[in-house]
């Protein structure tokens, strides 16, 4: 089955500094890449997504892209600011199925 | 709408004990699963069901059951509750694209605690 590797596992940044979280995937059936942002006590919302027809996909201050022939997709989040503090998630979907990485614990320091 | 509603928010059990986890959703969505998140492990897709009548197991299945009846339930039956079923579940549903594919936007309801002493 699908595996999804998430690093780094936590990651605390200077409130206006970039953060990134780096995801590798398995499986080359998965043809499609959310990211999901989980708060404390809440359930993962999803937060910006990419087809693996697509390298690079932006929303305001986030963005994702995909590398298919290293397997690697990656967040990139610019100008944090403190309500981007919480746990993100990627993912990998195969045709019936989703596979998360682990979670990255995103601090961002006033 | 409602979205995907998940029932109790918290369960206490004793080992051995049963009990089932129930889910909802009423955006007549075939896509149904059920994760568990554990810390460190991220969400781990347990069973999951492209459409009334039909379910399969996924990456940790044992010592769960499911049955999809109506599109609209997916309950989750934990047999014999073990302290390792301690977890949070979250279940989640989607739409169903044409070749069998799942959609793309996953709807999670807002979780089960579950503490097994």
């Amino acid at each position: 089955g699908e595996n999804v590797e998430q690093h780094p596992s936590t990651l605390s940044v200077q409130e206006g500094d970039s953060a990134v979280i780096k995801c590798t995937y398995s499986d080359s059936a998965s043809n499609y890449f959310p990211w999901y942002k989980q708060e404390l006590g809440k359930r993962p919302q999803l937060i910006i997504d990419i087809r693996s027809n697509v390298g690079e996909k932006k929303d305001q201050r986030i963005a994702v892209t995909l590398n298919k022939t290293a397997k690697h997709f990656s967040l990139h989040i610019t100008e944090t600011q403190p309500e981007d503090s919480a746990v993100y998630f990627c993912a990998a979907r195969t045709p019936y199925k989703l596979s998360f990485g682990a979670g990255t614990t995103v601090t961002v320091r006033a | 709408n409602a979205g995907v509603t998940q029932t109790p928010k918290f369960q206490v059990l004793k080992t051995g004990q049963s009990m089932t986890l129930q889910c909802a959703q009423d955006m007549n969505h075939e896509y149904m699963s059920w994760y568990r998140q554990d810390p460190g492990m991220g969400l781990r897709l347990i069973h999951y069901s492209v459409g009334a009548g039909i379910t399969d197991q996924g990456e940790v299945p044992n010592g769960y059951n499911v049955s999809r009846s109506t599109t609209e339930d997916f309950p989750l039956r934990l047999l014999s509750a073990a302290p390792s079923q301690t977890s949070v579940y979250f279940c989640a549903s989607s739409s169903h694209l044409a070749g069998g594919r799942i959609g793309e936007t996953q709807y999670f309801g807002p979780g089960t605690r579950l503490l097994v002493l």
